[in-house]
């Protein structure tokens, strides 16, 4: 247990869905992340929450939609997906007394769109 | 932008062997290397970092350098033991301010 917890750890839905995932950390930290991981690829960073602020959205598709409420608590919406779009989606949350590039990751939500 | 690639995409060595994993990095301005290590359904885990003022880092079994000149930096891990099979990321960025940049990741297997 790393302190980031994320849910669910699996979810399957058709493309015509619209779900979430969800994200918590109480580690004090003040920044939170979204990223993907697929197969032979590098973790893409989709999403970075600074205090609640957007900082960084790197070019993610708009039916990812992100939602940050408090800096505890991090969330994806998802509608419209696509086959391509199933992946691992990990969550992560940083602190700047460790280092802003320190990161502390959730075991991850394995999403397939059929 | 920063680019990080990483080799191999897999490595097996005997018990009690070492593993080495190689990354290089194309912005000269990226000052701080991380490696990152993910089990089997577990999400990513910092195991040990550098900072581009230092040379070389030494944690227990594990090591990394850098080579700041030729823009490269490798992971260390000497006496290897079933339990270090995992999948092994670098990555580099500048400062605390920008994000990681990953490389693709090593699939190390370490044989009983």
């Amino acid at each position: 247990e790393t302190g980031v917890t994320q849910t669910p750890r699996h979810l399957v839905m058709g493309m015509t869905n619209k779900k979430s995932l969800k994200c918590e950390q109480h580690l004090g930290h003040n920044a939170m992340y979204w990223y993907k991981q697929s197969a032979k690829k590098p973790l893409e960073l989709m999403f970075v929450y600074n205090f609640k602020e957007q900082t960084e959205n790197n070019s993610v598709p708009s039916r990812f939609s992100p939602e940050c409420p408090n800096s505890s608590h991090l969330f994806l919406h998802l509608h419209t997906l696509q086959p391509e779009d199933s992946a691992l989606y990990l969550c992560a949350s940083s602190s700047p007394l460790a280092g802003a590039n320190v990161l502390t990751f959730g075991a991850g939500s394995r999403l397939t769109v059929l | 932008g920063e680019n990080v690639e990483q080799h191999p995409s897999t490595l097996s060595v005997q018990e009690g062997d070492s593993a080495v994993i190689k990354c290089t990095y194309s912005d000269s301005a990226s000052n701080y290397f991380p490696w990152y290590k993910q089990e089997l359904g577990k999400g990513p885990q910092l195991i040990i970092d550098i900072r581009s003022n230092v040379g070389e880092k030494k944690d227990q079994r594990i090591a990394v350098t850098l080579n700041k000149t030729a823009k490269h930096f490798s992971l260390h891990i000497t006496e290897t033991q079933p339990e270090d099979s995992a999948v092994y990321f670098c990555a580099a960025s500048f400062s605390g301010n920008t994000p990681l940049v990953f490389g693709k990741g090593t699939r190390l297997s370490v044989i009983a």
